[in-house]
């Protein structure tokens, strides 16, 4: 089975940098997504780690580190609208995608 | 607009009741996800269809059941209900084709209420 932690909750200054961490225990699988989800809303997609390594998409970055167990989403230039949860997920190999608990990040003025 | 859609946003019911959530997914999506999100909980999974198949089981009542027509569409049916079950329920899709695994989009979610 599947194992994933996440910080409960986080909070930052409007226009700073954050890191989310993802932690899991997993005997595999296809890749790792995060999503954000504002409270009462559909979680959204941000980004996708199949390799190792850091993908960028603005001002969103995650990274996996599959022999460590590990993947971070570092947000930039934070802005008060990234106030949500941020999920990550584990595709199980399309079976089903286990989502971690959630880190609620609250941006501060 | 995922392009995703679930039907009813809001339901209230009362305890012992059954009600039918109701999912369309994008359109060339074969696959159908359906969550059970709680207060302030994470995204539990419960049940996966892929072109009209069950593939994958999560935790799911046995008061719960699903199905995924030949249209694609599907019905999560939850019978029996109790003060617990009140959650927002999410359905999802993907392309998912065997070995290559898309992202996930969610409709907009069915908030149930149980009184």
């Amino acid at each position: 089975g599947q194992n994933i932690d996440q910080p409960t909750e986080m909070t930052a200054t409007e226009g700073a940098i954050v890191q989310i961490n993802c932690t899991y225990q997993t005997s595999g699988f296809n890749g790792l997504f995060w999503y954000q989800q504002h409270a009462g809303e559909a979680p959204t997609f941000l980004s996708y780690n199949v390799l190792d390594g850091l993908e960028e998409k603005g001002r969103f970055s995650s990274f996996l580190s599959r022999s460590k167990g590990y993947s971070y989403l570092l947000l930039k230039e934070l802005q008060m609208k990234d106030s949500a949860s941020y999920l990550c997920a584990v595709d199980n190999y399309g079976q089903n995608f286990v989502f971690g608990p959630g880190t609620r990040l609250s941006v501060l003025p | 607009d995922s392009g995703v859609t679930q039907t009813p946003k809001h339901l209230i019911t009362a305890t012992g009741q059954r009600v039918t959530l109701r999912c369309s997914p994008r359109s060339g999506d074969l696959s159908v996800y359906w969550y059970q999100q709680s207060l302030d909980q994470g995204l539990q999974f419960l049940i996966q269809y892929y072109n009209g198949e069950e593939r994958a089981k999560g935790n799911i009542l046995e008061r719960f059941s699903a199905q995924q027509f030949p249209d694609l569409h599907s019905e999560l049916n939850l019978s029996s209900l109790e003060l617990g079950d009140s959650a927002l329920y999410f359905c999802a899709s993907s392309k998912k084709v065997q070995e290559n695994t898309g992202e996930l989009f969610f409709g907009e979610g069915s908030r149930l209420t149980v009184l």
